[in-house]
């Protein structure tokens, strides 16, 4: 079982649209959570950080649950330009910070 | 800008033959890692520098993988004898100190025939 879990997709939405990722991971010590966005081809790129107490920013909300060791994404009146794929990542903290991704989850965005 | 830069952008390499990856972090970042990541994966740990001292190697695959970074700056990933499976986008990444944001280079593309 890989750490960190995410339904790999395809999500297909209509520009407009409202549209949630979840991701679990496995390790109780894992310490900072984040979303990345990656293009193709392109490097990751920080998105968001995501806390207990929920994020938001513009139209990207983060949330964390410890207990269940899991994380969603929601992004609101989805554009064109918010395609990609969105990758869910922890650290356990100490030795650098290392992160640890998902698989990550495909999102296209359609008129 | 002056992101964190990789070279080549792409290598294509037959079976058996040795590269060499090179990394420039931002200047003044502290640590610097190396990732891979495959067709459809997310990157995967390889290791972690902090200056010149390679804390963590945890990641790297087997032992023909061996990374580098002698003056704490520039980084180099080498493989040995490629193999097929070796085929990724090997990523680096910087940030500034622990606990801080890591920045992505653009990656190498890295081809084994």
């Amino acid at each position: 079982r890989k750490e960190v879990e995410q339904d790999p997709g395809p999500f297909n939405v209509p520009e407009g649209a409202t549209v949630a990722f979840n991701c679990t991971y496995s390790n109780s010590a894992s310490q900072s959570f984040f979303w990345y966005r990656q293009d193709c081809r392109k490097e990751p790129k920080l998105l968001m950080s995501v806390y207990s107490s929920g994020n938001e920013d513009g139209r990207f909300t983060a949330q964390l649950n410890r207990a269940s060791q899991y994380i969603s994404l929601l992004i609101r009146d989805s554009k064109l330009s918010d395609s990609a794929t969105y990758l869910c990542v922890v650290t356990r903290g100490g030795g650098g910070n290392k992160l640890t991704f998902g698989t990550g989850t495909q999102l296209k965005v359609e008129l | 800008g002056a992101g964190v830069s990789q070279s080549p952008r792409y290598k294509v390499a037959k079976r058996g033959q040795d590269v060499a990856l090179r990394c420039d972090p931002i200047s003044g970042h502290v640590s610097l890692f190396w990732y891979q990541q495959a067709l459809g994966q997310g990157p995967e740990f390889l290791t972690y520098f902090q200056n010149e001292a390679q804390l963590d190697k945890s990641g790297l695959p087997s032992d023909r993988f061996f990374a580098e970074r002698p003056e704490g700056s520039v980084s180099t990933l080498k493989i040995q004898r490629t193999q097929q499976e070796d085929s990724a986008v090997y990523l680096c990444a910087s940030s500034p100190g622990v606990d801080q944001p890591q920045h992505f280079g653009d990656g190498t593309r890295l081809s084994i025939l």
